[in-house]
């Protein structure tokens, strides 16, 4: 157990719908990754949030969108979904701060299904 | 920018027999390296990490992976495969370019293992 909580596991929507996904990281780290799992594009980082404030963003779309809240929680939000964003969305946490080593702590994942 | 290859998308192996997993990596900076292994239907788990200390890196259920600046690569060993080793493997390149850690993904390896 890696101390990650995701939920829901498990999701059926619609095209057209929005989502939202939540993440409660690890006791004591501050930093909160999203990634986007699918077969074609492999893992893909989405963004990175640091004791509530957006620290990175990679490829996540516009429709997509995320924050920290100050307990440290997490929440993905989709909107908008379409066929292609059927995918495995992973959260992750770590240390952060000057400690940080990039080590990752996975949750285990939520697997959205858009029909 | 920080990239990482894994040089197999697949590698069949016997069980009993020896276990390679080759991966390069690119960074601008010294890198942190790491291995997750992912179960069917599970979130990853670090298998292993090189933080800039010993190049001989050992990770759990008899993994092991050297780091060789030279040849900036984080091959991925083990003496004798099992058959609970069949799982998706990811090599992870992270570094503090752009001031932050952002881990970045090979696409993976797929280890089957045959009785």
């Amino acid at each position: 157990d890696s101390g990650v909580t995701q939920t829901p596991k498990h999701l059926i929507t619609a095209t057209g719908q929005r989502v939202t996904l939540r993440c409660s990281p690890r006791s004591g780290d501050l930093s909160v990754y999203w990634y986007q799992q699918s077969l074609d594009q492999g893992l893909q980082f989405l963004i990175q949030y640091y004791n509530g404030e957006e620290r990175a963003k990679g490829n996540i779309l516009e429709r997509f969108s995320a924050q920290q809240f100050p307990d440290l929680h997490s929440e993905l939000n989709l909107s908008s979904l379409e066929l292609g964003d059927s995918a495995l969305y992973f959260c992750a946490s770590s240390v952060g701060g000057l400690s940080n080593t990039g080590e990752l702590f996975f949750g285990e994942g939520s697997r959205l299904t858009v029909l | 920018a920080q990239s990482v290859t894994q040089l197999d998308s697949h590698v069949s192996v016997s069980e009993g027999t020896p276990v390679l997993l080759r991966c390069n990596y690119s960074s601008s900076y010294s890198p942190s390296l790491f291995w997750y292994v992912q179960h069917p239907n599970k979130g990853l788990q670090l298998l292993l990490k090189y933080t800039s200390a010993a190049t001989l890196v050992k990770g759990i259920n008899g993994f092991e992976a050297e780091f060789k600046k030279s040849e900036t690569s984080f091959h991925l060993t083990k003496p004798s495969a099992h058959m609970s080793d069949a799982a998706e493997y990811f090599c992870v390149v992270s570094d503090r370019g752009g001031g932050s850690y952002i881990p970045t993904f090979g696409r993976g390896t797929s280890l089957i293992v045959h009785p």
